[in-house]
Parts: C-alpha cells; sequence; structure tokens
C-alpha cells in the first residue's frame, strides 16, 4: 500500500474557482513539501511544512499541515491556467530530514 | 532561478551503451543528494543516497552495478546507467538539501533538479 496518499489523482476545474489537495500518511509527517511539476520536467518547489498547525501560504497557494502532521492539503484560490501542472507531496516520514517518499500525484487543469 | 542543475535534460542512447547524468548544486554545497526515477505518469521513487567522499546508499531492489553514483565534489553527484536497456528508459531526478544559515538539519529545503530523461533504443 502507498505511504502517502495523494488525492484526487486528477481535477479539471474552472479558472477562477477554489481547489483543494490533500496528502495523507498513517505515519507521522517530520516534514512535508508540496511540489509542482510539469510532465516531463523537473519539480518546482512551492512550500515546506514541518510544525504541527502550520500553514503557508505564497501567492494563491496556501499549504497547512494538520496538529496530528499526518495529513497535509494544498488550496489553491482562483485558480490559473498558470496552475495546470502535477501536484507532489513529499515526506519525511523517517525523521532523517533527507529523502522523501511521494504521493502519486495530482493532475491539475484549468480550463478557460 | 534553479539551484539545483542537471544535465542532460534528454538523452537518447543505444543499448548496450553507458549514459551518465550529472546533478550540481548551483550555489550551495551539497554533502548529500539525492537520485529520483519517475516513470511514465507515476510519482518519483527513490533509488539512491549520494554521498560525498564515500559509497553512496541504494535502495532495496535497485542494481548499484547498474546504477553507478559518484559524489566527487561538494557540488556534483553523477549518476551513471551502465549498458543501458530499454527498461532503463525513465526521467531521472536528482535533488540535494540546502540548509538555512543556522545548518539546522530540519530547516533546509529540498531542492530538485530540472530532470534527465533517457530513452535507450
Amino acid at each position: 500500500s502507498q505511504e502517502l496518499e495523494q488525492s484526487p489523482q486528477s481535477l479539471i476545474v474552472q479558472e477562477g474557482k477554489n481547489l483543494t489537495i490533500n496528502c495523507t500518511s498513517s505515519k507521522t509527517l517530520y516534514g512535508l513539501y508540496w511540489y509542482k511539476q510539469k510532465y516531463g520536467e523537473g519539480l518546482i518547489f512551492l512550500m515546506m511544512l514541518q510544525k504541527g498547525g502550520e500553514e503557508k501560504s505564497h501567492e494563491k497557494i496556501t499549504a497547512k499541515l494538520d496538529e496530528k502532521k499526518q495529513q497535509s492539503s494544498l488550496h489553491i484560490t482562483a485558480s490559473q491556467p498558470s496552475h495546470a501542472g502535477i501536484y507532489l507531496c513529499g515526506a519525511d516520514i523517517t525523521g532523517t530530514a533527507s529523502k522523501l517518499t511521494f504521493g502519486t500525484g495530482t493532475r491539475l487543469q484549468v480550463t478557460l | 532561478g534553479a539551484v539545483v542543475s542537471q544535465h542532460p535534460s534528454r538523452v537518447i542512447c543505444k543499448s548496450g551503451t553507458s549514459v551518465k547524468i550529472e546533478c550540481r548544486s548551483l550555489d550551495f554545497q551539497a554533502t548529500t543528494m539525492f537520485w529520483y526515477r519517475q516513470f511514465p505518469k507515476q510519482s518519483l521513487m527513490l533509488m539512491a543516497t549520494s554521498n560525498e567522499g564515500s559509497k553512496a546508499t541504494y535502495e532495496q531492489g535497485v542494481e548499484k552495478d547498474k546504477f553507478l553514483i559518484n559524489h566527487a565534489s561538494l557540488t556534483l553527484s553523477t549518476l551513471t546507467v551502465t549498458s543501458a536497456h530499454p527498461e532503463d528508459s525513465s526521467f531521472y531526478i536528482c535533488s540535494a538539501r540546502r540548509f538555512g544559515l543556522a545548518g539546522d538539519t530540519n530547516t533546509g529545503e529540498l531542492f530538485f533538479g530540472e530532470g534527465s530523461r533517457l530513452t535507450v533504443l
């Protein structure tokens, strides 16, 4: 079974709409990273969360880590075509602050 | 701008040949770098941890003789796919952690390279 579950697997939203992507683990998330990837390209770092209850925002993207540090959400407000891509959550579930375990990704399409 | 750079971004080779992929940290030193592999429409899977000045640590199921890793300097790690076969065709991505000024191992951001797409004919 996947150690890190991401949902939904794919998402199509109309431009201007809000959306949320979730990342859930059965293990404690010592560090949770959100990345964006365009198909066939590298990962773009979005945000890193470490503390339970932590919330960070950048432009129209907000990421949260729950108090139990087992679930994170990525929320995009007023989506734009530039938000389209694959969103991946990566987690440090070993506490080594090094290698990450990745979720399966969420493919986001934004329609006009 | 990019803080971790990979080269080449795309490579096509014949079956049986070897291919080297470079991963460089551009404005920081990285004693540890990580190599991931991504199959089409799938997530990233960690292959190995590259340690500067010592042997790499490979994940279970990854052939160390097949995927040679060298981390000769604090800013460069290389992955060589030896005797490549079509099933080795994949997207390979490296990452490195840039620590904060305090050197706290838990605050460094983990940056990824642009990836290298390998196609073995």
